[in-house]
């Protein structure tokens, strides 16, 4: 149990493209989903708080107008990068929040999307 | 500032070898949780401690909970070229509702045959 999907698991873009990622959880419900950006061999900083239904919690210094966070259903929530760049070029994880969990700060985490902008 | 202090940064040791990882911080959580991590891919979660105090194995691995609830440590006995990834700890506090997780700076760990 406490799968969680991301897709793609690659991307390679062109710079002033726009690129969505993907994270599902498959086999429970998440009221609550994270976003993390990783470099190499760094821990993992997180941009935002998606809950389904409302706007997105982003973090200090996130730009909220550039990644755009949607949390449609309990089970899905995109990241879209706009306007991507090369420092945009990144791992981004995403991690969910069982929904039955209530109290627990487990996160299950995706298997992580590997941006590069051109 | 939340800060969760994770040392050493980088372990490069040999097979058999036997390890500790810390995670120290002047804030109490209330769950703490370690997460390995192998290059690209995302973070597994090996376990997670909510008491003060509190010892869990998983095989080779021994997690402890500081008493006060502010840090915790992972043991590794006779380590194995297998063990070898990044390990995170992340630490929730109780009195947000978020489920946010403030995570360590990890430790890269490699284990040499």
């Amino acid at each position: 149990g406490a799968v969680v999907s991301q897709h793609p698991s690659r991307v390679i873009c062109k710079s002033g493209t726009s690129v969505k990622i993907e994270c599902r959880s498959l086999d429970f419900q998440a009221t609550t989903m994270f976003w993390y950006r990783q470099f190499p061999k760094q821990s993992l900083m997180l941009m935002a708080t998606s809950n389904e239904g409302s706007k997105a919690t982003y973090e200090q210094g996130v730009e909220k107008d550039k990644f755009l966070i949607n949390h449609a259903s309990l089970t899905l929530s995109t990241l879209t990068v706009t306007s991507a760049h090369p420092e945009d070029s990144s791992f981004y994880i995403c991690s969910a929040r069982d929904r039955s969990g209530q109290g627990s700060y487990e996160q299950f985490f995706g298997p992580g999307t590997r941006l590069t902008v051109l | 500032t939340q800060l969760l202090e994770q040392s050493p940064q980088f372990l490069s040791i040999q097979e058999g070898e036997n390890l500790t990882v810390y995670c120290n911080s002047s804030s109490v959580f209330s769950s703490l949780q370690w997460y390995r991590q192998e290059p690209g891919e995302g973070p597994v979660l090996l376990v997670t401690v909510v008491t003060g105090g509190e010892v869990k194995k998983l095989k080779r691995l021994t997690f402890q909970f500081g008493d006060a609830r502010k840090d915790s440590s992972l043991h590794i006995t006779a380590a194995q070229p297998g063990d070898t990834g990044l390990y995170l700890c992340a630490g929730a506090h109780g009195s947000s509702n978020t489920g946010k997780l403030i995570f360590g700076q990890g430790t890269t760990l490699q284990v040499k045959p």
